[in-house]
């Protein structure tokens, strides 16, 4: 059975600092591995990395993915209030019946920016 | 460029009431759909997927079902809702063939009292 471990479950930080979310894996012939943001509604999409080693960045947002260890990190420098959310991973892995692609997630990690 | 629809916003129903909640998509065609639930403080859970007009895949057995009466519409349903039927619902599409990248709708937050 496929799984995703996001640790910490949930971080409090001010604003300005630098945090790192993690996320490992266990999947069948993984294809690639998503990031959301969760506020109070829907997942938003940030990152999805296919490719070890290769950071992809978006504004102070940074991912990064080690197919060999297993595991993806999140990165945001100087965090602001407005990055308060749940920060889901998910990963694809073996094609199902139906070739429709599944996402398993991870718990998610919430992460708190204190003024 | 693609939008998400998804209704009601909210839903309190009483225990055994029928549910239907409704998911359409606009701005691309034959779309993979999944309907996820997320409970308090957990990850979403895969509950259906579907490659295809009638072709509705299940993850998990329950009293929910779903339904692709047109190639955009997604709708969940349940005949008699069981308390442990609250949640968040969520939608979601990808595009098939490569593109793996799945878009959320708004969802809907349902109690079941």
């Amino acid at each position: 059975e496929d799984k995703v471990v996001q640790s910490p479950l949930s971080l409090v930080v001010h604003e300005g600092d630098t945090v790192t979310l993690n996320c490992s894996y266990e999947v069948t012939n993984f294809r690639s591995l998503l990031w959301y943001k969760q506020e109070k509604k829907a997942p938003t999409f940030l990152f999805m990395l296919t490719s070890s080693g290769i950071e992809k960045k978006s504004g102070r947002l940074s991912s990064i993915l080690d197919k060999k260890e297993l595991f993806s990190i999140l990165n945001i420098t100087a965090t602001q209030t407005g990055d308060s959310a749940v920060y889901l991973c998910a990963v694809y892995g073996a094609l199902s019946s139906g070739s429709a692609r599944q996402l398993t997630f991870g718990s998610g990690t919430q992460l708190t920016v204190l003024p | 460029s693609q939008t998400i629809h998804q209704w009601p916003a909210t839903l309190v129903q009483p225990v055994g009431s029928p549910l239907s909640l409704e998911c359409t998509v606009e701005g691309t065609s034959n779309p993979n759909l999944y309907w996820y639930r997320q409970a308090a403080g957990r990850g979403l859970q895969l509950l259906f997927y579907s490659v295809g007009i009638g072709q509705i895949s299940s993850e998990v057995p329950q009293n929910l079902s779903a339904s692709r009466p047109q190639d955009r519409q997604f709708i969940l349903s349940s005949k008699k809702l069981l308390l442990s039927d609250s949640g968040f619902y969520l939608c979601a599409w990808s595009v098939r063939g490569p593109g793996d990248t799945q878009y959320f709708g708004p969802g809907t937050r349902l109690t079941v009292l």
